[in-house]
């Protein structure tokens, strides 16, 4: 069963404390993505990994680093959250660089307050 | 720059209406396009995508898409829309060769009345 998870479903945080994000799929795809969701603003790219310890900022990376140490997880930090960073983050996948589908998880909700 | 434009933010429909959701983008390379569903609080799942060949292509549940290389356009389509159908639709344009970075729409959202 192809599957994107994503975890936790929901958060909420103060400013200042750090985020973790973790993102799993089981279907060994080689790049993963990180966007975040908001109302007006459709999806944005923080960050895309091609592999293991292979990653390259997106188009909003500032606020963000990520972790990738197994193929099959994929990890979202924020370092001392803003509230302007109040989203929905989505994790996606897909079999390799250059292939086009891409598989979502559902999303975390994350509130900074 | 790349861009794609959904027309329209929102459309209203009843069950069993036809249907014809917009998208244009600007590229002139060679590019897939593709369409996305997310249902409300859900992840976006894929439905289609063009590269080359027949300009129609068929998806999920129904849904077909056709490129026009001249209008720059690739609008999804259904002959009979069903309440389940009711979701946000992304049109996405990626670079062939841009290591899968995707372009978004802004999303239409479509909504079906019984």
């Amino acid at each position: 069963d192809m599957k994107v998870t994503q975890m936790p479903r929901y958060l909420i945080k103060r400013m200042g404390e750090n985020v973790l994000l973790e993102c799993g799929q089981d279907m060994s795809h080689e790049t993963m993505y990180w966007y975040r969701q908001d109302p007006g603003l459709g999806l944005q790219l923080i960050y895309i990994s091609y592999d293991v310890d292979s990653n390259s900022e997106g188009d909003i990376p500032k606020g963000y680093r990520v972790s990738r140490k197994k193929r099959e997880h994929f990890s979202l930090i924020l370092d001392s959250a803003k509230t302007n960073q109040t989203s929905v983050y989505f994790c996606a996948s897909s079999l390799s660089t250059g292939d086009h589908e891409q598989y979502f998880g559902p999303g975390t909700r994350l509130t900074v307050l | 720059t790349q861009t794609v434009s959904q027309s329209d933010a929102h459309v209203t429909v009843f069950e069993g209406d036809s249907v014809e959701l917009r998208c244009n983008y600007s590229y002139g390379g060679s590019i897939y396009l593709s369409w996305y569903i997310q249902h409300h609080g859900h992840g976006l799942q894929f439905l289609l995508k063009y590269y080359s060949g027949n300009p129609v292509v068929q998806g999920v549940n129904g849904f077909e898409a056709e490129f026009s290389k001249s209008d720059s356009s690739f609008h999804l389509r259904k002959a009979s829309v069903h309440w389940s159908d009711s979701a946000v639709y992304f049109c996405a344009v990626n670079n062939v060769g841009d290591n899968s970075k995707l372009i978004w729409g802004l999303g239409t959202s479509l909504v079906v009345n019984p």
